[in-house]
């Protein structure tokens, strides 16, 4: 019973690189959010998506940035020309559909992405 | 703007002594509330939700938090720490009756003594 997967967990990239990041959602959600964790500071919200929409993009940069989660495969977070600020922990959860359930979202290991 | 603050940024807690983690949040409306725990190089850990009903929370591990509209805290509690217990430590708020992404406190660094 795989809970979120998230790949590479580890990720390099030099200045004007792009950096794709996959979430795999636990099996059967269809709500995908994705977060940024800077060193010594919580979560921050970017981007909620259900099943090829996105629901809710108010905390993604307007630039470089974009989101998506295709009706077949991961959610993917891809970050284009990346530059030495987005180096931090990007995590991405999930959660099930309904009422009460929406709110609970489980979470993936993370990846940790670091721009040299 | 829903916002959540932790006051404090470590806490030391001797091994077997009472723990008491603080979270203040701010809301419009009906909160949905969190605790999540988060050990070095991991993931996050849901330890207990607050929706409704029973402002006395039950989490895993022995944790539990009370909801208090008056005061907007949802301190978290547990009476005997372990030294497994170790790790950091976030509040998090959520929008009420829909999916919305979650407002996360800064987190509280919990540091146990032997």
């Amino acid at each position: 019973n795989a809970g979120v997967m998230q790949n590479p967990r580890h990720l390099v990239r030099r200045r004007g690189q792009e950096a794709r990041l996959r979430c795999s959602p636990v099996k059967g959600h269809s709500h995908v959010y994705w977060y940024r964790q800077l060193p010594e500071e919580g979560l921050k919200f970017m981007v909620y998506l259900q099943k090829e929409n996105i629901i809710d993009e108010s905390g993604m940069p307007k630039e470089r940035f974009s989101a998506e989660f295709p009706k077949e495969g991961p959610s993917i977070l891809r970050i284009q020309q990346v530059v030495r600020g987005d180096s931090a922990a990007y995590f991405c959860a999930s959660s099930p559909a309904g009422s009460v359930a929406y709110n609970e979202q489980f979470f993936g290991p993370g990846t940790r992405l670091t721009v040299l | 703007a829903q916002s959540v603050t932790q006051p404090d940024i470590h806490i030391t807690v001797s091994e077997g002594a009472s723990l008491e983690l603080r979270c203040n949040y701010s809301y419009g409306a009906t909160p949905y509330l969190f605790w999540y725990v988060q050990s070095p190089g991991q993931g996050l850990q849901l330890l207990l939700k607050y929706f409704s009903g029973d402002t006395l929370v039950q989490g895993i591990k022995g944790f539990e938090a009370e909801f208090k509209r008056s005061q907007s805290s949802f301190n978290l509690r547990k009476p005997s720490v372990h030294w497994s217990d170790a790790a950091e430590y976030f509040c998090a708020v959520g929008g009420g009756g829909g999916a919305d992404g979650l407002t996360f406190g800064k987190g509280t660094h919990l540091i146990i003594q032997p």
